[in-house]
């Protein structure tokens, strides 16, 4: 069965550094991979998407997110946190069913607090 | 939140009524999803649809149901028959050729 994994609950990072949040992944043929953003009491925002191509995806607000396939990974990246980052992430994959109906599989979440 | 518009924003429900949950898009976007959001829980699938008149249970279908009459609407009902209906509750939206979903703002219902 498709799954994903968000190994952290929480990372805390000041503001200024790198930040990475983690996704693990399981799938069955190509993944498709997908980052989204959800700040507090909004629905989620999509950052970006590995469909295929380039490893390294760039998206929305400075993201980046490298696939890595004998990793089975999709780590989220930025090169320089800001306070306004803090929020919480989803990592998603798509599952698609012998049917050709898809749907998609999300992580539980990872929470991002980026310190002044 | 995009083209997407769901309403109340918040709602609250005695214990045994069923209430609907409106969730509408301009985005002519085929497919249609409604989730469940819990604290520590992420997301879990309530149910999706593909095309207009047909749709699929998710992973938490019980006590709830949908209908898909029109490619911009996918209201979701839920029942007294759903033991815990107390969450917030997102409805989402994609284009096929693109695959990213697109979600609303979400509706709280409290249930007493």
């Amino acid at each position: 069965a498709q799954s994903v994994a968000q190994p952290e609950d929480q990372v805390n990072v000041a503001e200024g550094n790198p930040l990475t949040v983690k996704c693990t992944y399981s799938v069955s043929g190509n993944p498709y991979l997908f980052w989204y953003v959800q700040y507090p009491n909004r629905g989620l925002q999509f950052l970006l998407k590995y469909i295929t191509g380039d490893n390294l995806v760039k998206g929305s607000y400075g993201f980046e997110a490298e696939f890595n396939k004998s990793q089975t990974s999709f780590h989220l990246k930025k090169p320089s946190a800001l306070v306004s980052d803090s929020a919480l992430y989803f990592c998603a994959v798509r599952d698609i069913k012998a049917s050709g109906t898809y749907k998609y599989i999300f992580g539980t979440g990872t929470r991002l607090k980026v310190l002044a | 939140d995009g083209g997407i518009t769901q309403s109340p924003k918040y709602l609250f429900r005695k214990e045994g009524q069923n209430v609907t949950l409106s969730c509408e898009q301009n985005l002519n976007h085929d497919a249609m999803y409604w989730y469940r959001q819990d604290p520590g829980q992420g997301l879990r699938l309530i149910y999706y649809s593909q095309i207009v008149n047909d749709f699929q249970k998710g992973d938490i279908a019980e006590g709830y149901s949908v209908s898909r009459e029109k490619k911009e609407s996918f209201p979701l009902t839920v029942t007294s028959a759903q033991k815990n209906p107390t969450a917030f509750y997102l409805c989402a939206s994609s284009l096929t050729s693109t695959y990213e979903q697109y979600f609303g703002p979400g509706t709280r219902l409290t249930v007493t």
